[in-house]
């Protein structure tokens, strides 16, 4: 059984760095095919995708925050991390990780984290 | 502004078929595979459909998926008051090389 769990900081100031992990079981990093990825929704809103890591440290992120954004795995830890810099109101959101799974031969977020409501306020 | 275009509302009485609408480009669905997630209030996004017209397992064959040109639908059938919720379409998009969703769609069971 596939599971997943945000954690991190439910408030940062804005300027600041948020730094978000997710930790998995039922699967590992190190196995060809798996990714976990990150994906946010602002409150009332429609989901954003982030960034993705692979198994093979394959990493993709959004154009549109790329500059911002930094996904690693420690593989031993069976966890991902995420940090955005330069936390802004607008960043307010919950975050989501997400397990990548495949079926078909594609590739695709099948599991998700309960995700984990992040505040930018001063 | 969502890459992918749904419409953001839709409803139907118990029983009946909705169809749900994805509008992409050649990038992203004329060309990928879509996928869809049923979001019930205050929880996380539930996988419904991958590659296109696939459900995985535990999903009711209520739901079905199709695409033709750079739409991608989602379909529920015999309508339940349970399947009241948001629904997003998503894409891989090859120029951005990146995923994509759409906007959402909330689904009102009247």
């Amino acid at each position: 059984q596939i599971t997943l769990k945000e954690s991190g900081p439910t408030l940062v100031k804005p300027t600041q760095t948020l730094t978000l992990t997710c930790t998995f079981s039922g699967f590992s990093l190190s196995t060809r095919g798996v990714g976990v990825g990150w994906i946010r929704q602002p409150p009332g809103k429609a989901l954003e995708w982030l960034a993705l890591i692979y198994w093979d440290d394959d990493k993709r992120y959004s154009p549109s925050l790329r500059t911002r954004l930094t996904i690693t795995k420690d593989t031993s830890k069976n966890q991902v991390v995420l940090t955005v810099t330069t936390m802004d109101p607008v960043d307010t959101a919950t975050y989501y990780c997400a397990h990548i799974g495949s079926g078909s031969g594609n590739y695709y977020f099948d599991q998700w984290g309960q995700g984990t409501l992040v505040t930018v306020s001063s | 502004q969502a890459v992918l275009t749904q419409p953001p509302s839709a409803s139907g009485t118990p029983g009946q078929r909705v169809t749900i609408s994805c509008s992409g480009t050649s990038s992203n669905i004329g060309s990928k595979n879509a996928y869809w997630y049923q979001q019930l209030p205050g929880t996380a996004p539930r996988l419904l459909i991958y590659a296109t017209n696939q459900r995985p397992s535990g999903v009711p064959d209520r739901f079905s998926g199709s695409k033709s040109g750079t739409s991608a639908s989602l379909a529920i059938s015999g309508l339940r008051s349970e399947d009241e919720a948001d629904y997003y379409c998503a894409s891989w998009d090859d120029s951005l090389s990146g995923w994509v969703f759409g906007g959402g769609t909330k689904l009102t069971v009247l």
